[in-house]
């Protein structure tokens, strides 16, 4: 079975500040992840997905995921938050199968204070 | 430009009523979820089939059912619709193959009464 923890629901940082949204993973087989954004009354949009192919990945909009086995995480951050960035976050896992299920967490809501 | 639609963007039923929600993706996607969306849960998975009138049960398929008998088509049933089962339901699909993207609806805000 497969599961993700998003350990914040809530983060704030200030415009200009580095932004950390934490996800831990558990999965019986390597995983594939990725981080998706939704932004106010709008749909879903990839950010990145790691496929094993390297651990540190680079997304959209200046966004980045570091794939840690040993830790079984896989958190999200990016070096300068700006305004635009509010949104939330969601961290997902698919197995390693291609009829596998796509798992959610329950999302981290980002906000940036001017 | 890929594309999934959901026929609804906002229902309202009554309690005890059988619900359809429907969704259509144009990308020939052997792959569809259906998600629901509530505050603080994130995405619940409910139901997903890799396959026409194949189907699997997610993390909360209790009082509700699926149908895909196309490709492109899958339906989520609410077989009698109760006020719990207010929420923000999203269809999504993917193609087959490991960490494949899965493209999302724009959502059905359901809202039972």
């Amino acid at each position: 079975a497969q599961s993700v923890t998003q350990l914040d629901s809530h983060v704030s940082v200030s415009e200009g500040t580095p932004v950390l949204l934490r996800c831990n993973y558990s999965s019986s087989y390597s995983p594939s992840l990725f981080w998706y954004v939704q932004h106010p009354n709008k749909g879903l949009q990839l950010l990145l997905k790691y496929t094993s192919a390297a651990t540190l990945v680079k997304g959209i909009n200046g966004f980045e995921a570091e794939f840690k086995k040993s830790e079984t995480s896989f958190h999200l951050t990016k070096p300068s938050a700006h305004m635009s960035d509010a949104a939330e976050y969601f961290c997902v896992v698919s197995g390693y199968s291609s009829a596998s299920k796509i798992i959610f967490g329950s999302g981290t809501r980002l906000s940036i204070r001017p | 430009d890929v594309k999934v639609t959901q026929s609804s963007r906002y229902l309202v039923k009554r309690t005890g009523e059988k619900v359809f929600l429907e969704c259509v993706q144009d990308m020939d996607h052997e792959n569809m979820f259906w998600y629901r969306q509530d505050p603080g849960l994130g995405l619940r998975l409910i139901y997903f089939s890799y396959d026409v009138k194949m189907k699997e049960k997610g993390d909360i398929p209790e009082g509700y059912s699926v149908s895909r008998e196309k490709k492109e088509r899958f339906s989520l049933i609410l077989e009698s619709a109760s006020t719990n089962q207010t929420s923000m339901y999203l269809c999504a699909s993917s193609p087959q193959g490991v960490a494949t993207e899965a493209f999302f609806g724009q959502g059905t805000r359901l809202t039972v009464v």
